[in-house]
């Protein structure tokens, strides 16, 4: 069974610009999650869609933002980009209910110049 | 408010040893508890999770801990060995089924 995808892998994009990035779950997953982690920093949360509605939502500014369709795929965009949104962010894909665990993709590694 | 806390940036363990992670968290209403691991660049990979009806769970050279009056929990790995060194994340659910992060502790294993 196909993993997480995440496109595209790498992304270079320049101040005062917008990104789009997509993620497709696993085949049945429901909910989706992103995250964004800066070198030396943990996971941190931005939010969780689940049957294409925000079901959780991080402390970040509105700046990001995110969408899920009805095949579960959810894209994630991020306006007027600034230096520090350079991050690997990462999408989580999870089966509802409780005790099931998330699968994380690959990544989408964003540089901002 | 941090909910989920691993105090241990990072740990440095001979091969062949056993590696203990820490990982403490303050809501005793979560309920579930998981273990990743992480090498740079990549995304984490799930290692093991515990249901807090139990205080043990043993997948091969992976074992978790739960102690629920103290809201604590360990991975311990044994024998550690050099393919092992990577950043460990603890995580737990909450009620929203939203995983609550703690900050990681980069495992080293020394040769």
């Amino acid at each position: 069974k196909a993993g997480v995808t995440q496109t595209p892998r790498y992304l270079i994009k320049t101040r005062g610009q917008q990104v789009t990035l997509s993620c497709s779950p696993i085949s049945g997953h429901r909910s989706v999650s992103w995250y964004q982690q800066t070198p030396g920093q943990g996971l941190q949360f931005l939010f969780e869609y689940f049957s294409e509605t925000q079901r959780n939502k991080g402390n970040f500014p509105g700046r990001f933002s995110g969408r899920q369709f009805s095949n579960s795929r959810s894209e994630m965009n991020v306006s007027t980009l600034e230096l520090g949104d350079s991050a690997l962010y990462l999408c989580a894909s999870m089966l509802t209910g409780e005790n099931t665990e998330a699968f994380f993709g690959q990544g989408t590694r964003l540089t901002v110049v | 408010d941090q909910q989920v806390k691993q105090n241990s940036p990072s740990l440095s363990v001979q091969e062949g040893r056993i590696s203990i992670l820490n990982c403490d968290y303050t809501n005793s209403m979560f309920d579930y508890f998981l273990w990743y691991k992480k090498y740079p660049a990549e995304g984490p990979t799930f290692l093991i999770s515990i249901s807090s009806i139990k205080d043990k769970n043993e997948d091969g050279r992976f074992t978790v801990f739960l102690n629920k009056s103290a809201k604590h929990l360990s991975l311990h790995i044994v024998p550690s060995q050099p393919g092992d060194s990577a950043v460990y994340f603890c995580a737990a659910k909450d009620s929203n089924y939203q995983l609550i992060w703690g900050a990681g502790t980069k495992l080293i294993i020394k040769p």
